[in-house]
Order: structure tokens, then sequence, then C-alpha cells
């Protein structure tokens, strides 16, 4: 099946810093990807998506300036968490699919901690 | 908009027993319905799926689930469940939109306890 990878599996960082998160489709090209968030004991909320050589699509009540997201080429997507703060520590997870998918392809998640 | 319930946020079983996953969902149109497990500290692993079709799915594990359009339903079942699936599970809806599928809505999950 296919396979999607994210870096870094776990990054702890200081309030005010910014974290980029690294997605990337390792055999397949693309051309949407999905950006979700799990606190502790909760379920995944959709925050974004994004395709490829375009700008995302926010979910409701996500701040695109906090949560940068870009889907430059068809194999990578980054999220990037500006000015992070404690409560941004969460589990993010992305997912993705190609042009005319059915099904997207989840990574293993990365763990942010902000202190 | 859409949404997914999943009534039973913690349900106990004993290894052996069979084992019943509850998802009601709300969509405009047919949906994309998918069954995902998830161990502590770990991301998602895709149990079943159902695009169209027969509407009694299978999956990894043993799993089972049957799409009922009337009930608006996709329930999850196993005849034997086993000390390892121990885990949470979460039911998804999706749509389709630019010729692929839409992100996903996720239900609350349901943690699974299984009892020796």
């Amino acid at each position: 099946g296919a396979v999607v990878s994210q870096h870094p599996s776990r990054v702890i960082c200081k309030s005010g810093t910014s974290v980029k998160i690294e997605c990337r489709s390792l055999d397949f090209q693309a051309t949407t990807m999905f950006w979700y968030r799990q606190f502790p004991k909760q379920s995944l909320m959709l925050m974004a998506t994004s395709n490829e050589g375009s700008k995302a699509t926010y979910e409701q009540g996500v701040e695109k300036d906090k949560f940068l997201i870009n889907h430059a080429s068809l194999t990578l997507s980054t999220l990037t968490v500006t000015s992070a703060h404690p409560e941004d520590s969460s589990f993010y997870i992305c997912s993705a699919r190609g042009r005319t998918a059915y099904e997207q392809y989840f990574g293993p998640g990365t763990r942010l901690t902000v202190t | 908009a859409q949404s997914v319930t999943q009534p039973d946020i913690h349900i106990t079983v004993s290894e052996g027993a069979s084992l019943e996953l509850r998802c009601n969902y709300s969509y405009g149109a047919t949906p994309y319905l998918f069954w995902y497990v998830q161990s502590p500290g770990q991301g998602l692993q895709l149990l079943l799926k159902y695009f169209s079709g027969d509407t009694l799915v299978q999956g990894i594990k043993g799993f089972e689930a049957e799409f009922k359009r009337s009930q608006s339903s996709f329930n999850l079942r196993k005849p034997s469940v086993h000390w390892s699936d121990a885990a949470e599970y979460f039911c998804a809806v999706g749509g389709r939109s630019g010729g692929g599928a839409d992100g996903l809505t996720f239900g609350k999950g349901t943690h699974l306890i299984i009892q020796p």
C-alpha cells in the first residue's frame, strides 16, 4: 500500500518559536494532503486541505496565519506552527491521496510539545 | 454538515467474546465510510472501508462492518476478540470533491478494553 511519512515524530519547542512538520508521500503522487490535529484522548479534527500548487483551505476556527501549510510538490507538504504556545501542544497527523483517489493514507503523526 | 456519532465511549469485552462497535453518521449524499484503529501514541491503521457496492465489507484482523443506509449506520463487528484488539477505534465519514475524497470527519472514538 501507499506510504506516508512524517518528520519529526516528536518535537519539543519553547513558547514563541516556530516549528515545521513535514509530510511526505513515499511511493505515489499526492495531489491532495490533509492535516489533522488530535488532542490527548480526543478525536482527530481536520485542520486544512492542501492541493499541490494551491493555497490551503482551512477549516472553520483554524488560524491560517498560525498554521502555515505549503504543498509545493506532489510528494511534500509542510505544516509550520508559528509562534507556538502551550495550547498548540497536540498530535498532528497528515494524510495524502492521489488525484481521483477515494482513499487517503495517513502518516504516523508528530507529537508537538510546547514548553 | 457531516457528523459521526460513536455512542459508546468505552466498551469492555471478554477475550474470545464477540464485539460490535456502533457508528452512526450524518451526510447529505452517499458517504465514504471508514473504521480506523489507534494504539496509544501511535498513528491510525485502516481496518476497512466502504465506498460502494456490497454493504458488508471485510477488513483486516477479522473485522467486518455493515453499511445500513436506512439506519445511517456502519457498525464494526468481530466474532471473537483477542487481547491485542485493545485500542481506540474511530469511525470516519468522508465525501467527494474535485474527483477525489474529501478530508474526513471522525467520531469521538470508542475505547475497547479486553478482559482476560
